[in-house]
């Protein structure tokens, strides 16, 4: 079975300082995994994702991600913190096994940034 | 116009009402999803379909039911609304293409649902 695990439910920065989100997941075969973003009142809609080329993925607004196998890690990072940022970021895992292609989501990490 | 969208955005019901709520979208995927989202919990999924003949329950598809009426159409049902049901839900969808392409879900802005 599949798991997510986000640590932090909520994490604060200030503007221009590090973003640096944790994930961790749980899967038997090799993984496809993803960022999601939820700006307040919207839906998800992705950030980036993993498909096993690449292991630093670059998404949009700046945001990369790597995937670290042996530590069974997908952490999210931004160099540089806008206020537009604020927003709750999920990450996702999914693979190709039995009965489709199901995402299992984490509990999501809620981004403040402090100007 | 949205590719993904639900009706209404919005509802206040009552204990014991029936609810509908609709998903529609335009991305011709075949694949559709509902999901509720609490505070804490992150996205939970209640039932999928990988297309029209084809409805599997999810994680919480207890008190909930579903109906693919189109490609293009996916509505979740609350025959009789509890307050424990009062969340955000979300629609999705997903399609074919690139390899991990097909994973990748697509929003609606979600439906707000408070049960008194």
């Amino acid at each position: 079975a599949q798991s997510v695990t986000q640590l932090g439910s909520h994490v604060s920065v200030s503007e221009g300082a590090l973003v640096l989100l944790r994930c961790n997941y749980s899967s038997s075969v090799p993984p496809y995994l993803f960022w999601y973003v939820q700006y307040p009142n919207q839906g998800l809609q992705l950030l980036l994702k993993y498909t096993s080329a690449a292991t630093l993925v670059k998404g949009i607004n700046g945001f990369e991600a790597e995937f670290k196998k042996s530590e069974t890690s997908f952490h999210l990072t931004k160099p540089s913190a806008h206020m537009s940022d604020a927003a709750e970021y999920f990450c996702a895992v999914s693979d190709q096994g039995t009965g489709g292609f199901k995402t299992i989501f984490g509990a999501g990490t809620r981004l403040f940034v402090k100007a | 116009d949205a590719d993904v969208t639900q009706t209404p955005r919005n509802r206040i019901t009552k204990t014991g009402k029936r609810i509908m709520l609709e998903c529609s979208q335009t991305k011709g995927h075949d694949r559709m999803y509902w999901y509720r989202q609490d505070p804490g919990l992150g996205l939970r999924l209640i039932y999928y379909s990988f297309d029209v003949k084809d409805i599997n329950k999810g994680e919480i598809s207890d008190g909930y039911s579903v109906s693919r009426q189109a490609q293009a159409k996916f509505s979740l049902s609350l025959e009789s609304a509890i307050p424990n049901q009062t969340a955000l839900y979300f629609c999705a969808t997903s399609g074919g293409g690139q390899r991990g392409s097909y994973n990748e879900q697509f929003f609606g802005p979600g439906t707000r649902l408070t049960v008194l």
